[in-house]
């Protein structure tokens, strides 16, 4: 079946820093990548996503590249703020010609701690 | 307005209860689903349904029944309440069921079962 593989946590950088999360999946057909953030105390939000082999998601400096070859979406941002103390969640979902989406198949987190 | 909106945020209840948790979207979205995120964070996807009509079911006891009037709403009751469904429980909802599709998230609901 479908699956995801992240780094756990707890992951622990000095503001400034540079962040990297890796992300690798596995699924049939061509999925779609995703990662999420989820803030203490709060719900998941969508940080990017890319649909596509070689599609790069943005957003808030953040950046991950859909790596076909590799099957992998790291996470990367260049300098973190206290602010991004956070867990993140990298998900998929299956492909149209692996039998259409199913919902999201998510890793296990990757509880970041960005300290001043 | 909040998108995918769930109440209540927070419940403590009583091992054997039944209680529900609501949940609404105004994206106009077709797919709903139930997510299940226990202690270690980890996130599994409960139910879908698409257009009100059930499209997946994991492997979830059967005292968990999601019911879904209109395609807007997806509310999730549960039976006989156990120990071990303390959880956090997240409705979302996405333009529908295909792939790529944004899934959007509610904030939430914090279950304790004591």
């Amino acid at each position: 079946g479908d699956s995801v593989t992240q780094m756990e946590g707890p992951v622990t950088l000095s503001e400034e820093a540079f962040l990297t999360i890796n992300c690798t999946y596995t699924a049939t057909g061509y999925p779609s990548l995703f990662w999420y953030v989820q803030y203490p105390g709060e719900g998941l939000q969508l940080l990017l996503k890319a649909t596509k082999a070689d599609d790069k998601g943005s957003n808030k400096g953040f950046e991950a590249t859909y790596r076909k070859e590799t099957t992998s979406f790291h996470l990367e941002k260049g300098s973190v703020q206290v602010s991004d103390s956070a867990v993140y969640f990298c998900a998929l979902t299956r492909g149209p010609s692996g039998g259409g989406a199913d919902g999201l198949t998510f890793g296990k987190g990757t509880h970041l701690i960005i300290q001043p | 307005d909040t998108a995918v909106s769930q109440t209540p945020k927070y419940l403590v209840t009583q091992m054997g209860n039944d209680k529900s948790i609501k949940c609404e979207q105004n994206l106009g979205h077709d797919t709903m689903y139930w997510y299940k995120q226990d202690s270690k964070k980890f996130l599994k996807i409960m139910f879908s349904y698409n257009n009100k009509e059930l499209i997946i079911n994991e492997t979830v006891p059967n005292r968990f029944s999601p019911k879904s009037p209109d395609k807007a709403h997806l509310n999730l009751h549960i039976n006989s309440l156990e120990l071990g469904d303390s959880a956090v429980y997240f409705c979302a909802s996405s333009q529908d069921h295909l792939s790529g599709n944004t899934i959007y998230f509610g904030e939430g609901s914090w279950l304790t079962v004591v």
